[in-house]
């Protein structure tokens, strides 16, 4: 079945990179997601990347995938406390977009802590 | 922009108790999800609905049931809740076109 593993805690300082890491098991999944999620807060969708693709760029934030290895990462540049929280790794499956079917699988998530 | 409500955002039950989560979503999805989230597990689906009038099973369905009422609405109901419910149950809708799924703000439950 799907599998979506990442560790559960990263600890950085403030102004280094942070990088998350990401497992995943169903090679025909379309999208990978990253969600965040904020104390007390639902998931809000960070970014996503097609399975086409190796690496996407958004300001601060750099997703690269490696389809061989069957892992993705998140990288955030500058880490600033306003980070704080829990990262999700998401896949559609073979749904595609995800939305229309079964909706996603997520991983755990990572709590991201933030050395002052 | 309200996306996607969902109420109550906490409750206290007592074993055997019934209750139903409420979830609203203004987006015109025809998508939408019921997960709940527990420490060191992540979020796991209980049922989904792929289109108004159809629901499905998801990863741990049991104890729940789920009625798409509209396009807009899908609600959760525990029949008869136990402790092993206790959990932060997130409603969300999905956008088919980018796959981006949109969460409510969670419940908070607790059955004692």
């Amino acid at each position: 079945g799907e599998d979506v593993e990442q560790s559960l805690f990263l600890s950085v300082r403030e102004g280094d990179s942070s990088v998350i890491n990401c497992t995943y098991t169903d090679s025909s999944s379309t999208y990978l997601y990253w969600y965040k999620q904020e104390p007390g807060a639902g998931l809000q969708l960070l970014t996503y990347i097609f399975s086409n693709m190796d690496m996407k760029q958004d300001q601060r934030l750099t997703v690269l995938l490696n389809k061989k290895d069957k892992h993705l990462s998140l990288r955030i540049a500058d880490t600033q406390t306003g980070d704080s929280a829990i990262y999700f790794c998401a896949e559609s499956g073979v749904s595609g977009a995800g939305g229309g079917a079964d909706g996603l699988t997520f991983g755990k998530g990572t709590h991201l802590i933030i050395q002052p | 922009n309200a996306g996607v409500t969902q109420t109550p955002k906490f409750q206290v039950l007592k074993t055997g108790q019934s209750m139903t989560l409420q979830c609203a979503q203004d987006m015109n999805h025809n998508s939408m999800y019921w997960y709940r989230q527990d420490p060191g597990m992540g979020l796991r689906l209980i049922y989904y609905s792929a289109s108004e009038g159809t629901t499905d099973k998801g990863e741990v369905p049991n104890g729940y049931n789920v009625s798409r009422l509209n396009k807009r609405e899908f609600s959760l109901r525990l029949e008869s809740a136990a402790p092993s419910q206790t959990s932060v149950y997130f409603c969300a809708s999905g956008d088919t076109n980018t796959g981006e799924l949109f969460f409510g703000e969670g419940s908070r439950l607790t059955v004692l």
